[in-house]
């Protein structure tokens, strides 16, 4: 069983459509992370938020808009997405500055049409 | 920086067969090392990881790894696979814990 928790499992939403994936750790860590994936790739970073606060954001367009509520949970917000956005969305999280390894959900499949 | 090299993109190998997938890394400074797995229509999975001490780590499901600093390498190796291996295996590094590289991938095949 995963120790972090994502939902929903799968998503399917419009271009118009505003939707949020959450995720939810209790290992008591203090970084998190939100990743892209497409199919036979690897992770792409999006942002990181250590200690609750957005550390590294990769250029990410606006249309996702991330939100660390307290140390256990991170959202991700989704507005006016594009079909290209479509793609595995993995939460993970890890004790920053430390030789910790990532811990990642199952993911969140999420379809634009 | 850091980067991490997966020079294979795809192994095929017979069911009990053994099978190594290369990793090699740039740094200029210490680093961590890791090899995840994702089976298909999961998240990523930790096989084993490299901090410091001894070179050779052992991991879960039979798997290990030699980390060998003067070829700046991880290689990944299982002496005898399982159809179950199937899956997409990942190299990845960090130095500070903070921001992690990813490899590539390697699609491991085992074929009956």
């Amino acid at each position: 069983d995963t120790e972090v928790t994502q939902t929903p499992k799968h998503l399917v939403m419009g271009m118009t459509n505003k939707k949020s994936l959450k995720c939810e750790q209790h290992m008591g860590h203090r970084a998190m992370y939100w990743y892209k994936q497409k199919a036979k790739k690897p992770p792409e970073l999006m942002f990181v938020y250590s200690y609750e606060k957005l550390s590294i954001n990769e250029s990410v367009p606006s249309r996702f808009s991330p939100e660390c509520p307290n140390s256990s949970l991170l959202n991700l917000h989704l507005h006016a997405l594009q079909p290209e956005d479509s793609a595995l969305y993995l939460c993970a999280s890890s004790q920053p500055d430390s030789t910790g390894e990532l811990f990642f959900g199952e993911g969140s499949r999420l379809t634009v049409l | 920086a850091q980067s991490v090299t997966q020079l294979d993109s795809q192994v095929p190998v017979f069911e009990e067969a053994p099978v190594e997938l290369r990793c090699n890394y740039s740094s200029s400074v210490s680093v961590y090392l890791f090899w995840y797995v994702q089976y298909p229509n999961q998240g990523l999975q930790l096989l084993l990881k490299y901090l410091s001490g001894s070179t050779l780590v052992k991991g879960i499901n039979g798997f290990e790894a030699e980390f060998n600093k003067s070829q700046t390498s991880f290689h990944l190796r299982k002496p005898s696979v399982h159809i179950s291996d199937t899956a997409e295996y990942f190299c990845a590094v960090t130095n500070t814990g903070n921001q992690f590289y990813f490899g590539t991938g390697t699609s491991l095949t085992v074929i009956p």
